[in-house]
């Protein structure tokens, strides 16, 4: 099993600038959870999605945050226009039917914005 | 509101040093307590579900143990590769299934 899969690594972009986050969740989970990690705030939960469709989305920080799931194996977290407080590790979690609350996470997308 | 504080922020143990680290929580009615480590540069990685109290995990040297107003994580006799970071998570029962995170304690054990 190759686990969740996320990409960039890393990026590092000016202010203004448009960043967008892949993820790939483990094949056969059904829910998706976007993270934000800083040392300021801990680990934040952004939005989850259930069988593709958002079902929260309340800890998205503002409107220049989106994020969409066309299918069971593909997500993006998009941030439009970029700022250095957003600065953080991003993080991708899958979590199962059977096992809703244990959740699987990515590496994570460390994002710097200068 | 839901609350979960861990303690201590940060704990450095020799080797062998066997220790306990906390994480107590505040929610309407539990559904699930949940433990995950987190080594640097990397996504936190599940460790336990505890889901009533008096329920008791094990995994090698570690062991989570969970009462109504908290769960401790005992480390038996520590070794260098347990240094981490320890996150505690918990799920409310009426809610959501999504588990609301502690800031996490940092490990460091020394050889």
């Amino acid at each position: 099993d190759a686990g969740v899969i996320q990409s960039p690594r890393h990026e590092v972009t000016e202010m203004g600038q448009e960043v967008t986050l892949r993820c790939k969740p483990i094949s056969g989970h059904n829910s998706l959870f976007w993270y934000r990690q800083t040392m300021m705030r801990g680990l934040e939960l952004l939005i989850y999605f259930n069988n593709n469709v958002p079902i929260d989305d309340s800890g998205m920080p503002e409107d220049r945050f989106s994020a969409k799931m066309p299918n069971a194996s593909f997500s993006t977290l998009k941030i439009q226009p970029s700022e250095p407080r957003d600065s953080a590790v991003y993080f991708c979690a899958s979590s199962s039917r059977r096992a809703r609350e244990t959740q699987y996470f990515g590496p994570g997308t460390r994002l710097l914005v200068l | 509101e839901d609350q979960v504080t861990q303690s201590p922020e940060a704990l450095r143990l020799q080797e062998g040093e066997s220790s306990s680290l906390n994480c107590s929580y505040t929610v309407s009615g539990l559904r699930g307590l949940f433990w995950y480590r987190q080594d640097p540069g990397k996504g936190p990685e599940f460790l336990f579900t505890l889901y009533s109290a008096g329920e008791e995990k094990e995994k090698e040297r570690l062991k989570a143990t969970l009462t109504k107003k908290e769960s401790f994580l005992h480390i038996t006799a520590p070794k260098p590769e347990d240094s981490a970071t320890y996150l505690c998570a918990v799920s409310t029962s009426g809610g959501s299934y999504i588990p609301t995170f502690g800031r996490g304690t940092s490990l460091i054990v020394h050889p």
